[in-house]
Order: structure tokens, then C-alpha cells, then sequence
């Protein structure tokens, strides 16, 4: 059971451009919605991360907009820089559950210069 | 002072054998995570640690799976009898507590090749 799916599974976008990942999950216990960042040979780093109590969160480049009703959020990255290129997973977890993270499948992304 | 470590970095065993693979978390994280990553796959959850409680064992896959955890610090993860499908990279994440929004720090994840 996949509880969180993740599209498109790889993205190529020009320098400059909008890169845009989408995530949809199931469990409406999930309460807690991160965006993690992973270069080749490395573990996942902590991009941005929303709670289910706001529509839209804003960190330099990286937007995550959430729809509850949709059940639906989605990282947006602004002026994309080939810096960028790495892979990108959504998550949720829920607080009463040890805060385990459930995973979508991954974004790969690439950033033409 | 350094993040999440975990050895080896890559390990290549042959099928039926036993690995222990190694997890050294933040200091003074008192919640430590397993996670295993197929290959091209997003992260699969394994099992957590939260202080002296009884952990979680909920996402280990099989009985041939299992884990342990001194105290607050190292975790090591063994495999019995190794099959292919095992194949994988098995990621150790630690967090200062277990918390809604508390950030899970990962470690570089050790690469298993199970021929």
C-alpha cells in the first residue's frame, strides 16, 4: 500500500526555470509534510517542511503549497540552478506514530544549464 | 560534534550469510530510525528507537531482520541469512526528540550487495 505517491518520477528543466513535484497521500492522520533533498551517495537532507494548518510555506527558492482537502502538496523551486540536480522526496508522518516518515518514490531531477 | 555516521560504507555478502550494519547517531538524539532504499525506490521504514522504550519494529520485513540500540547511542541492524531481494542501501536517521516537525537527521546509508 502506497500511502504516499509521488509525480513526475524524473524532471529535466532549464536554468531559470520552475521546477514543480507533486505529492498526494491517503492517511488524513499525517500531520506533518517534509520535503527531503538527496545528492548521489549521500543521505536525504531536510529541504522544507509544512504542517497541515497552513496553505503555503516559503523558504528562499522553495515553496511547498498544501491542499487538505485534496489531500495534496507540492514543492515548487523557483529560478531553478543546475546546483539543484539531485533527487527529491516527499514524506509525511504522524505524530502519534513515533514520527516515522513514510516516503513517496522520489523525484529525479535535472537542471540544464 | 558531526551528523549521523554509519559503517561500513558498502558491504558485499553472499547469499545465506549474516551482516551487522553499524549506526552512530547525533549526540544527545534520543530517537534513532532505520529506513532501507531499493534502488531507485523512495525510503522504506524499518524500525525506531525512542529512548529506553520498547522500539518499534513495525516495518522490519521479515523475522530475519532485528536491531539494537545501547542506550541513546549506537544502533546496529543484522540481517540473517542474507537473500538478494535484500539488496539495498540501509539508512540511520536520528532525531533530537520524537516530536511532530522534529527534523530526522540521516546518515550516508551503507550500500548492501547480496550475491
Amino acid at each position: 500500500q502506497q500511502q504516499v505517491k509521488q509525480s513526475p518520477q524524473s524532471l529535466i528543466v532549464q536554468k531559470g526555470g520552475i521546477s514543480i513535484i507533486n505529492c498526494a497521500y491517503e492517511n488524513t492522520a499525517f500531520d506533518y509534510f517534509p520535503w527531503y533533498q538527496q545528492f548521489p551517495g549521500k543521505g536525504p537532507a531536510l529541504l522544507i517542511a509544512i504542517r497541515p494548518d497552513v496553505s503555503e510555506k516559503k523558504e528562499g527558492r522553495f515553496t511547498i503549497s498544501f491542499n487538505k482537502s485534496a489531500k495534496q502538496f507540492s514543492l515548487h523551486i523557483m529560478d531553478s540552478q543546475p546546483g539543484d540536480s539531485a533527487t527529491y522526496f516527499c514524506a509525511a508522518s504522524r505524530n502519534n506514530a513515533g514520527n516515522m516518515l513514510t516516503f513517496g518514490g522520489g523525484t529525479r531531477l535535472m537542471v540544464k544549464p | 560534534g558531526a551528523g549521523v555516521s554509519q559503517s561500513p560504507s558498502n558491504k558485499v555478502t553472499e547469499k545465506g550469510k549474516d551482516v551487522e550494519l553499524r549506526c552512530d547517531p547525533i549526540s544527545g538524539h534520543t530517537a534513532l530510525y532505520w529506513y532501507r532504499q531499493r534502488l531507485g525506490q523512495g525510503l522504506e521504514f524499518l524500525i525506531y528507537f525512542q529512548g529506553n522504550s520498547a522500539p518499534d519494529k513495525s516495518g522490519l520485513p521479515s523475522d530475519r531482520f532485528s536491531a539494537e540500540r545501547t542506550g541513546e547511542s549506537v544502533s546496529t541492524l543484522t540481517i540473517q541469512r542474507t537473500q538478494q531481494e535484500d539488496s539495498a542501501v540501509y539508512l540511520c536517521a536520528s532525531s533530537l526528540y520524537v516530536a511532530r516537525g522534529e527534523t530526522q537527521y540521516f546518515g550516508p546509508g551503507t550500500r548492501l550487495l547480496v550475491l
